[in-house]
């Protein structure tokens, strides 16, 4: 079955820094764009980052410079470097693959992994 | 970039039909056929319905439908049932600096 998987989630403090990871089975990360969706608690869904098959990546504005995502191709998995984490940032994080269509229609989901910044 | 607009909620009988909008701009829905709708019921992830405006993927029921004119685009779920209860977002490709939005959102009940 294709699936990802995130993990890495966790309390952190406020400046803290946190990685989250999403493995990817069935299919191949480099090959699909790949994208970051948060949603804060009781709130919509928020793109947060995406990365196309050729590498080149973007972040929303609310997290550029601070949330990272990135790719290792050896393993099949996604990244996402969280540094100098804010209160706001406390969401539930979820992978997605945009396969389907000229813009990437989000088609895999997991399950979600929750980040809570927190002192 | 903000978020694109949709009604907080809409609401239907059993076997009704229901239609969703999603208001962007120029910059992002009214200029590309990218938009995206995606069902969530509570505490699980999003699934996709439809994608570049008006394509199902494999699996989807074809009770649910999309479209677009202008900077509007539209979701519709014909024969409305029990299980599509939930909430519904749309998303679009942007010529920002952020390349993707999604809306606001949109709680369907079924009554």
């Amino acid at each position: 079955e294709v699936q990802v998987v995130e993990s890495g989630g966790g309390l952190i403090q406020p400046g803290g820094s946190l990685r989250l990871s999403c493995a990817a089975s069935k299919f191949t990360v480099s090959s699909d764009c790949m994208s970051w969706v948060r949603q804060a608690p009781g709130k919509g869904l928020e793109w947060v980052a995406v990365i196309y098959t050729g590498g080149t990546t973007y972040s929303a504005d609310s997290v550029k410079g601070r949330l990272t995502i990135a790719r290792d191709n050896s393993k099949n998995t996604l990244f996402l470097q969280m540094n100098s984490l804010r209160a706001e940032d406390t969401a539930v994080y979820y992978c997605a693959r945009g396969s389907l269509g000229t813009y990437y229609g989000l088609d895999v989901w997991g399950q979600g992994t929750t980040v809570t910044v927190s002192s | 970039q903000s978020a694109l607009t949709q009604p907080a909620s809409v609401s239907g009988s059993p076997g009704q039909s229901i239609t969703i909008s999603c208001t962007g701009t120029t910059s992002d829905v009214g200029s590309y056929n990218s938009v995206s709708w995606y069902q969530q019921h509570p505490a699980k992830a999003p699934k996709l319905l439809i994608y570049d405006v008006s394509n199902r993927p494999s699996g989807v029921s074809n009770r649910f439908s999309g479209s677009k004119s202008g900077n509007t685009a539209s979701l519709t779920i014909s024969g409305l049932q029990a299980e599509d209860e939930a909430d519904y977002y749309c998303s679009s490709y942007t010529s920002s600096s952020t390349p993707y939005v999604f809306g606001t959102g949109t709680k369907v009940t079924v009554l």
